[in-house]
């Protein structure tokens, strides 16, 4: 079946750095990627929608210039955490399409980030 | 805008019946979820229903859709403690220009011998 290889599964960093998160699709193309991020005990919250070639779509209330989205390829698509600050520890996740209707959105493992 | 609500927690006795419950909003969704989540895990697919249909089985999940009332319910029977996990119900809504999946909180299920 269709895999969502997401990376790291966790990191650690400074206030003020940033974070890279990668987000593959291994044995299908991925057109549409979807980022989600989830506080502890709490559902996923939809970020933004990812579109190979093109600028992504934000959800209202998620600040673009912060959490920078790159979908260069059919098979990746990056998130990028921009200064974080402990306010953005949290877990993301990300999840595509994989065009088969029903079943069509495969999620990675997620991504723990921890800002101290 | 689109709303999926469910209770946020369950206990039951291994062995016995497992339902979460479920509400949604948008009413045009084609397909609707249930994922589990384990902790500090993705999300996994548990099964989905399409919304011409009352009831899917599939082994030990029964998946109950009222699409007049908007509502959707899992039962999981013979429940184990294996199935101590977050259960998601979701939607699929179409807006700005995607179908994009909409997540209820999530109902905690807690089994216990």
């Amino acid at each position: 079946g269709a895999v969502v290889s997401q990376h790291p599964s966790w990191v650690i960093c400074k206030s003020g750095t940033s974070v890279k998160i990668e987000c593959r699709s291994l044995d299908f193309q991925a057109t549409t990627m979807f980022w989600y991020r989830q506080f502890p005990k709490q559902s996923l919250m939809l970020m933004a929608t990812s579109n190979e070639g093109s600028k992504a779509t934000y959800e209202q209330g998620v600040e673009k210039d912060k959490f920078l989205i790159n979908h260069a390829s059919l098979t990746l698509s990056t998130l990028t955490v921009t200064s974080a600050h402990p306010e953005d520890s949290s877990f993301y996740i990300c999840s595509a399409r994989t065009g088969q209707a029903a079943e069509g959105y495969t999620f990675g493992s997620g991504t723990r980030l921890t800002v101290v | 805008g689109e709303d999926v609500e469910q209770s946020l927690f369950l206990s039951v006795r291994e062995g016995d019946s497992s339902v979460i419950n479920c509400t949604y909003t948008d009413s045009s969704s084609t397909y609707l979820y249930w994922y589990k989540q384990e902790p500090g895990a993705g999300l996994q697919l548990l099964t989905y229903i399409f919304s011409n249909m009352d009831m899917k089985q599939d082994q030990r999940l029964t998946v109950l859709l009222n699409k007049k009332d908007k509502h959707l319910s899992l039962r999981i029977a013979d429940t184990q403690t294996g199935d101590s996990a977050i259960y998601f119900c979701a939607e699929i809504s179409f807006s700005g220009g995607y179908n994009k999946l909409i997540f209820g909180a999530g109902t905690r299920l807690a089994v216990h011998p």
